[in-house]
């Protein structure tokens, strides 16, 4: 089936500095890819939709320029978390729709916190 | 816009037992509905799609249901066990297919042995 590998699944990082997360399909290609963040004891809120070759959609309130995503590939994107801060510490999700196959996978996710 | 609502929050049983969890969501014109598992600090794994056509959908011990007109769906587990315990995700596309998905905020299960 479809599978969606993220990595790095934890990150610790110093404020200030800047986490880059990669999302791969690696059994199909994935024109577009979901991003999205979880705090703890809360549902999954989509930060952004990642498109193959052309600039991300951003959700309202989400922040373009602190969270950079690139999908430069057919089975590749990133978020970069820029200049992080403690108040960016979250679980962050992402997932891609084989054309294949009518649902989505999600990535295993990461745990960023931010000291 | 779609909203996603789950009904309990959380479910405590014994093992053995049947259990009903619900979602429902408020905008009726959908394209499927996927019901997804989530273990604390990992990522969601699929358990059942249904298409806006079909009226269930049955894997193992899972049956999930959805009934459009209402606005309602539901996943069945019978014969819950403690390797049921985790948290249970209801989730639709925003739009049509293809769109990012819109979730509830899920229903924590916990069973006991």
């Amino acid at each position: 089936g479809a599978v969606v590998s993220q990595h790095p699944s934890w990150v610790i990082c110093k404020s200030g500095t800047s986490v880059k997360i990669e999302c791969r399909s690696l059994d199909f290609q994935a024109t577009t890819m979901f991003w999205y963040r979880q705090f703890p004891k809360q549902s999954l809120m989509l930060m952004a939709t990642s498109n193959e070759g052309s600039k991300a959609t951003y959700e309202q309130g989400v922040e373009k320029d602190k969270f950079l995503i690139n999908h430069a590939s057919l089975t590749l994107s990133t978020l970069t978390v820029t200049s992080a801060h403690p108040e960016d510490s979250s679980f962050y999700i992402c997932s891609a729709r084989d054309p294949g196959v009518y649902g989505y996978t999600f990535g295993s996710g990461t745990r960023l916190t931010v000291v | 816009k779609q909203e996603v609502t789950q009904i309990p929050a959380a479910l405590s049983v014994p093992e053995g037992e049947n259990l009903v969890l619900n979602c429902s969501f408020t905008d009726s014109a959908i394209y499927n509905l996927q019901w997804f598992r989530q273990d604390p600090g990992k990522g969601l794994t699929s358990l059942l799609l249904i298409q806006s056509s079909q009226r269930e959908q049955t894997s193992g011990r899972l049956n999930a249901s959805l009934d459009k007109s209402s606005g309602r769906s539901t996943l069945y587990i019978a014969a819950s066990q403690p390797g049921d315990s985790a948290t249970y995700l209801c989730a639709l596309p925003s739009g049509q297919a293809g769109t990012a998905l819109i979730f509830g905020k899920g229903t924590t299960l916990s069973v006991s042995s």
